[in-house]
């Protein structure tokens, strides 16, 4: 059974600052992995989905890397403002069934400023 | 451009009464549709997914049952609400098995 960790689970950094956010998984055997943004009370928005042929996404200041074999994925988030202030997840989905997502519990992140 | 609605924003329930919950998709034809439960603090549940009209896969025992009367629409309903069934109820979409998927803005479920 796959399972997803993400460390830390809260962390918080003063504005301007590069951070780091970890996700493992158990199960190598992934098709892809997707990271989230959540506002509290909010829906899940989609920052970006890491193929697991590849090994990183970059979208502005945010950069997703996946390492398979180890079962690790970092997001990185450049130059911290305020408004990063959220909760982070992380997701794996298998290639068969319907693609269905195993998910960690999220990181969340406080940006002082 | 694809969008998901999903309503109620809030819902508060008596213990035992019935649920039904409704999720839609526009701009895309025959996507999977799933349904998520997160409880508070932590990461979501799946609890049950469709690739199809009338095709319903669910992931865990529970209260609930899950329809999808159309392709785009997709329907979580309860007979008899348990205060256990409280939670933030999130519908999500994709086009496929292996491409990005996209949430609702969640329902917040108070069973009292």
């Amino acid at each position: 059974k796959q399972e997803v960790t993400q460390i830390p689970a809260a962390l918080s950094v003063p504005e301007g600052e590069n951070l780091v956010l970890n996700c493992s998984f158990t199960d190598s055997a992934i098709y892809n992995l997707q990271w989230f943004r959540q506002d509290p009370g909010k829906g899940l928005t989609s920052l970006l989905l890491i193929q697991s042929s590849q090994r990183e996404q970059t979208s502005g200041r945010l950069n997703a890397s996946l390492d398979k074999s180890s079962g690790r994925s970092t997001l990185y988030i450049a130059a911290s403002q305020p408004g990063d202030s959220a909760t982070y997840l992380c997701a794996v989905r298998r290639g068969t069934n319907a693609g269905k997502s195993t998910f960690g519990d999220g990181t969340t992140l406080t940006v002082k400023p | 451009s694809q969008t998901i609605h999903q309503w109620p924003a809030t819902l508060v329930q008596p213990v035992g009464s019935p649920l039904s919950l409704e999720c839609t998709v526009e701009g895309t034809s025959n996507p999977n549709l799933y349904w998520y439960r997160q409880a508070a603090g932590r990461g979501l549940q799946l609890l049950f997914y469709s690739v199809g009209i009338g095709q319903i896969s669910s992931e865990v025992p529970q209260n609930l049952s899950a329809s999808r009367p159309q392709d785009r629409q997709f329907i979580l309903s309860s007979k008899k609400l348990l205060l256990s069934d409280s939670g933030f109820y999130l519908c999500a979409w994709s086009e496929g098995s292996h491409t990005e998927a996209f949430f609702g803005q969640g329902t917040r479920l108070t069973v009292v």
